[in-house]
């Protein structure tokens, strides 16, 4: 069965700081890969996908994403955080196919420190 | 933008009772999703429905759920008989052809 972790729980950073949270899946197949983010009472909202092509993919509010097959891996990134950020942030993976049920991971809380 | 809607934000039920929770999908989309996340747990997929049906469930999902599309807008979760262990946020969510999902605000169901 496919599973998603997300090793980083809980990271705190300062504003400016550079912003990097793991993913991990293990699946051996195709899969499509997500980054969702939950702002403080408000619903997920997709920040970036990858199904094929350039590994490297660029989502919302200057987060990008990384997916390396060899590794497993798509990890999140962000050059410099800002307050804002401040949010829980899931990645999710899916095999397409008929029902394209998404498989969560634990999520990670970023607090951006002003 | 079109957005997935959900009503009530917040239920609270007694245990045994049943419960209702509603969710609006994005108007043209075609696959219809539950999810659930217990306080401090990982969001878990519950039941997927398609053409009327359902189309994959989860282990999670026994005979207390049941869905239904009763009006061609309204996708509705019901748990006949509510546990303590309900109590979570569920999610409802919708896509089109595509493999994007898009998530309502969730219903925060507490069982007391």
């Amino acid at each position: 069965a496919q599973s998603v972790s997300q090793h980083n729980h809980h990271v705190i950073l300062s504003e400016a700081a550079s912003l990097e949270l793991g993913c991990n899946y293990s699946y051996g197949g195709t899969v499509n890969l997500f980054w969702y983010v939950q702002y403080p009472g408000q619903h997920l909202q997709l920040l970036l996908k990858y199904f094929s092509g350039d590994p490297l993919v660029k989502g919302i509010k200057g987060f990008e994403a990384e997916f390396i097959k060899s590794k497993f891996s798509f990890n999140l990134r962000k050059p410099s955080v800002q307050w804002s950020d401040t949010a829980e942030y899931f990645c999710a993976v899916n095999e397409g196919g008929a029902t394209n049920k998404l498989i969560f991971g634990t999520g990670t809380l970023l607090a951006v420190q002003p | 933008e079109p957005e997935v809607t959900q009503t009530p934000s917040h239920q609270v039920t007694q245990m045994g009772q049943e419960v209702i929770l509603r969710c609006v999908p994005i108007s043209n989309h075609l696959y219809f999703y539950w999810y659930r996340q217990i306080l401090g747990q990982k969001v878990e997929f519950l039941v997927s429905f398609y053409n009327n049906e359902i189309s994959e469930k989860s282990e999670i999902f026994d005979d207390q759920f049941s869905v239904e599309r009763p009006d061609g807008s309204n996708f509705t979760l019901k748990i006949r008989s509510t546990k303590l262990e309900d109590s979570a946020m569920y999610f409802c969510a919708s896509r089109a052809d595509t493999d994007t999902q898009y998530f309502g605000p969730g219903t925060r169901l507490t069982v007391l």
